[in-house]
């Protein structure tokens, strides 16, 4: 079953709104990652971190790597209407260890 | 593309019959990860491949369930006399052995009737 506690389960934004989402852990990881799934795709990566306390940023997507290794939150600013989709963090311990993910946060955008 | 990609993208099959996806990863990625996804689940780990090896298997991998990784660079993962809860997307990811990463495949959805 799944390890990480993400949130919200859900969103309902108006274009132009700020959101922010974040996921915990009882484990510590030394990766947190960030992907976005289309309705009947693959999930595509949007972030990758890698040190506890990392701040990184990808266009108008910026996610942080808790300085526990325990958590990680994903801002999406100016929100707009292709940003519909679900949102799922994923924890690795190592390289050599498979990714854990969120149930998902699932993002609706409000024209 | 150089993307992940799998075959087939759907496949519905009766329960008790045998099912096999293939995966092709990104050429350069010497790891290969398969998932299992049900609707409103984040992605379930089942197993994973360095080159050839097959290095970790989940405990949702039952008996039935068997991935192979013959050349270190496709894989098939077979599923035999399949059953109702068996029905879900099968992704594929695949990354560089330092990197870590997956790169994720568009997925076979799995419909057994």
């Amino acid at each position: 079953g799944q390890q990480l506690n993400q949130s919200p389960q859900s969103m309902f934004i108006q274009e132009g709104e700020d959101v922010s989402m974040n996921c915990t852990s009882s484990s510590i990881f030394n990766t947190w990652l960030w992907y976005k799934q289309d309705p009947g795709e693959g999930p595509v990566l949007l972030i990758a971190l890698y040190k506890a306390g990392e701040l990184t940023s990808n266009g108008r997507l910026t996610a942080q790597f808790g300085t526990t290794r325990k958590d990680s939150f994903l801002n999406i600013s100016a929100s707009i209407p292709s940003d519909v989709g679900i949102y799922f963090c994923a924890g690795q311990l190592g390289n050599n260890n498979d990714m854990r993910f969120g149930a998902g946060t699932r993002l609706t955008v409000k024209p | 593309d150089t993307g992940v990609s799998q075959d087939p993208r759907h496949k519905i099959t009766k329960r008790g019959q045998n099912v096999t996806f293939r995966c092709d990863p990104i050429s350069e990625h010497n790891r290969l990860y398969w998932y299992r996804q049900t609707l409103g689940q984040g992605p379930e780990f089942l197993t994973y491949f360095q080159n050839e090896a097959q290095l970790e298997k989940s405990r949702l991998l039952s008996d039935r369930f068997s991935a192979e990784r013959p050349k270190g660079s496709f894989s098939t993962l077979e599923i035999q006399r399949t059953e109702q809860g068996d029905s879900a997307m099968y992704l594929c990811a695949s990354s560089h052995g330092t990197g870590g990463n997956g790169y994720f495949g568009p997925g076979t959805r799995l419909t057994v009737t």
